[in-house]
C-alpha cells in the first residue's frame, strides 16, 4: 500500500524559505522508473506542478519557478524534500507530494496535502 | 492561466452522460499521454484515467477517457451525485520539460 504524507510549516512570512518534507511508504525511490513530485493548489484555484525527482536523481522543475526551487531525496529515510525560496503571499497554497512510476506514467498516489500560508 | 484549457464548469442530471474537454498543443497532448484526476471537495486529487483511456483498479467503468490530436475528453456516464467534484486533465509538455495541468472543471449534478 503506497502512502505519502507532507509535513512542514503552516505559516511563513514573506521572503522566508519554505522547506517541505514528503515521507512515503510502500515503495522505494531507488526502484527504476519511480519518482516523487510536488504539486500545489492555491485556495479555490487549479493544480500547478512544481518539481519532480526520479529514482536516478534526475530532477525536473517548473520553468516559471525553477530559480526558487530545489528538490532532493533521502532514499534511506524514504523522504523527498522541496525547498522554495523568497516566499510571497501568492505562494499560499496546499502543497501535495505524489508518486509517479512507469506503470501508470502519471501521479497515481497523492498525499493529503499541507496548507502553507504566507503572510506578514 | 493554465497551459491546458478546460471549461470551468459542467453539469448534468443523475443518469445522464457528460463530457469534459481538455485542449492543449502539439508539445503536450499532441505528443504525450493525457491523465485525469478527480478532486472531491476538501480532499486530495484522485487518479481517475491514465494513458488517455486506462482506468486504475477501483475506478468504475462509467468513467472513460479519449484523445484526438491535441484535445482529450473525459466522459462520465450514468451520472451520480457522488460524481460532483472538480476534474483536472494533465500531460507532460515536451517544450516545458514538465507537467502541465488544466484549469479544472467543476461538475455539478443537478
Amino acid at each position: 500500500q503506497i502512502t505519502l504524507k507532507e509535513s512542514g510549516p503552516t505559516l511563513l512570512k514573506p521572503t522566508q524559505t519554505l522547506t517541505l518534507t514528503c515521507t512515503f511508504s510502500g515503495f522505494s525511490l531507488s526502484t527504476s522508473g519511480v519518482g516523487v513530485g510536488w504539486i500545489r493548489q492555491p485556495p479555490g484555484k487549479a493544480l500547478e506542478w512544481l518539481a519532480l525527482i526520479y529514482w536516478d536523481d534526475d530532477k525536473r522543475y517548473s520553468p516559471s519557478l525553477k530559480s526558487r526551487l530545489t528538490i532532493t531525496k533521502d532514499t534511506s529515510k524514504n523522504q523527498v524534500v522541496l525547498t522554495m525560496t523568497n516566499m510571497d503571499p501568492v505562494d499560499t497554497a496546499t502543497y501535495y507530494c505524489a508518486h509517479i512510476d512507469d506503470n501508470s506514467g502519471g501521479f497515481a498516489y497523492w498525499g493529503q496535502g499541507t496548507l502553507v500560508t504566507v503572510s506578514s | 492561466q493554465s497551459v491546458l484549457t478546460q471549461p470551468p464548469s459542467a453539469s448534468g442530471t443523475p443518469g445522464q452522460r457528460v463530457t469534459i474537454s481538455c485542449s492543449g498543443s502539439s508539445s503536450n497532448i499532441g505528443s504525450n499521454y493525457v491523465y485525469w484526476h478527480q478532486q472531491l471537495p476538501g480532499t486530495a486529487p484522485k487518479f481517475l484515467i491514465y494513458r488517455n483511456n486506462q482506468r486504475p483498479s477501483g475506478v468504475p467503468d462509467r468513467f472513460s477517457g479519449s484523445k484526438s490530436g491535441t484535445s482529450a475528453s473525459l466522459a462520465i456516464s450514468g451520472l451520480r451525485s457522488e460524481d460532483e467534484a472538480d476534474y483536472y486533465c494533465a500531460a507532460w509538455d515536451d517544450s516545458l520539460s514538465g507537467w502541465v495541468f488544466g484549469g479544472g472543471t467543476k461538475l455539478t449534478v443537478l
